[in-house]
């Protein structure tokens, strides 16, 4: 299988708060999971990736939690900001990276003021 | 900064026609990627390329798309016989070999068939 679910479908966050997305594979093969972040009019850029040596991965306010055991993994934005309104994607990549990406759905997140 | 980028960013067609996308990556950047994004969805692969080799091609890919990197650099991507279904936006992606996990993205070409 190489289908990614992604939720929620949308998200609204006030201006500080911790935002929280989540993937679900079920493909055991994949062992590269990048989050990419999507404003309109522009192509996905990326934010963050994991490998699954390791449970977490933190890059300034953005943080990767890793759950092999579930096959799932989270995106948290702490203090989220109105700037951070966009579409997230997670993905899903085997051979390290080398195959192609399978998307998820999307989460569309909206930080209020 | 020479990020990857598309043309035309916009085509509109009539059912029927051939329309092709043109895709120039990231100079130094050896592979090439093809998705298609439909509003609300995520980006769904469609083939890529490593220098002019094309290594995979999705099963969503019917006959009627063709993709083509003739000299390893630009990527053209036809489509013939246009369906309404077709409509989306065209996305081109590329990579490094070294970190073939990070993709560039362009900001795409949006087809619209009346």
């Amino acid at each position: 299988q190489q289908q990614v679910k992604q939720s929620p479908q949308s998200l609204i966050v006030q201006k500080g708060g911790i935002s929280i997305i989540n993937c679900a594979y079920e493909n055991t093969a994949f062992d590269y999971f990048p989050w990419y972040q999507q404003f309109p009019g522009k192509g996905p850029a990326l934010l963050i990736a994991i490998r699954p040596d390791v449970s977490e991965k933190k890059e300034g306010r953005f943080t990767i939690s890793f759950n092999k055991s579930a096959k799932q993994f989270s995106l948290h934005i702490m203090d989220s900001q109105p700037g951070d309104s966009a579409t997230y994607f997670c993905a899903a990549s085997m051979g390290t990276g080398r195959r192609a990406l399978t998307f998820g759905s999307g989460t569309r997140l909206q930080v209020q003021p | 900064d020479t990020g990857v980028s598309q043309d035309p960013r916009h085509k509109i067609t009539k059912r029927g026609q051939n329309v092709t996308f043109r895709c120039d990556p990231i100079s130094e950047h050896n592979r090439l990627y093809w998705y298609r994004q439909t509003l609300g969805q995520g980006p769904e692969f469609l083939t890529y390329f490593q220098n002019e080799a094309q290594l995979e091609k999705s099963r969503l890919l019917s006959d009627r798309f063709s993709a083509e990197r003739p000299k390893g650099s630009f990527s053209t991507l036809e489509i013939q016989r246009t369906e309404q279904g077709d409509s989306a936006m065209y996305l081109c992606a590329s990579s490094s070999m070294d970190r073939t996990g990070e993709l560039f993205f362009g900001e795409g070409s949006r087809l619209t068939v009346l």
